[in-house]
């Protein structure tokens, strides 16, 4: 079993929809990242948290440690929001990054 | 600030050659990762560096793989003799001192 398991793996959904995409994990964590990937390949960091929730335009996080769950939403999603997002951990004092299968999204006009 | 610079952003081998992949991270960031990535694999870390100091290369592959910085501005991840499943992109991240990861585009590395 994977370390940081992301849920769907794939998703697509039409423009306008709000999308949820979960990440959970079996380690204890001193942060947790969300990663976006577009299709030209270039990765983008659009969250680092520990707790509670985050926000940025309509994208948000949110944490739950006691659970090990995270969340990451999209609100209004449109077109250019397709890309793959992965959810990654860091264990402890540590720096390295323990990284989820990444979630495919695609949203269609 | 330019960002994470990486070179080359593609690079062609023939099996057995030596491939040099260049990174200059972010100015004041004071630890730098090299990532590779597959579709099989996905993300995977080969490297960090603190500081200019190795701190962990568990995920260096094997022995064929080195990484250096000889200072905080560059650094270099060398594969020798480059095999075919070497073919992957290879991505240096600069990180912040509060953790946070700036990726560089990434050199995709094919190895015929």
């Amino acid at each position: 079993k994977n370390e940081v398991e992301q849920s769907p793996q794939n998703l697509t959904a039409q423009e306008g929809e709000f999308i949820t995409i979960n990440c959970s994990y079996s380690v204890g964590i001193s942060a947790l990242h969300w990663l976006q990937q577009h299709p030209g390949g270039g990765i983008v960091s659009l969250f680092m948290l520990s707790s509670g929730k985050k926000k940025h335009g309509r994208l948000i996080a949110t944490i739950n440690i006691q659970e090990k769950h995270s969340s990451l939403h999209i609100t209004a999603s449109h077109p250019r929001d397709s890309a793959v997002y992965i959810c990654a951990v860091r264990s402890g004092g540590a720096q390295k990054l323990v990284f989820g299968q990444g979630t495919r999204l695609t949203i269609n006009p | 600030d330019a960002g994470v610079i990486q070179s080359p952003r593609h690079e062609v081998t023939e099996m057995g050659q030596e491939v040099t992949l260049r990174c200059k991270p972010i100015s004041g960031h004071n630890s730098l990762f090299w990532y590779r990535q597959t579709m099989m694999r996905g993300l995977e870390l080969l490297i960090y560096f603190n500081n200019n100091v190795p701190i962990d290369d568990s995920g260096m592959p094997e022995d064929r793989f080195s990484a250096k910085m000889p200072n905080a501005s560059f650094s270099t991840l060398k594969i020798q003799p480059s095999e075919p499943r070497d073919s992957a992109v290879y991505f240096c991240a600069s990180i912040t001192p509060g953790g946070r990861q700036y990726f560089g585009p990434g050199t995709r590395l094919t190895v015929t």
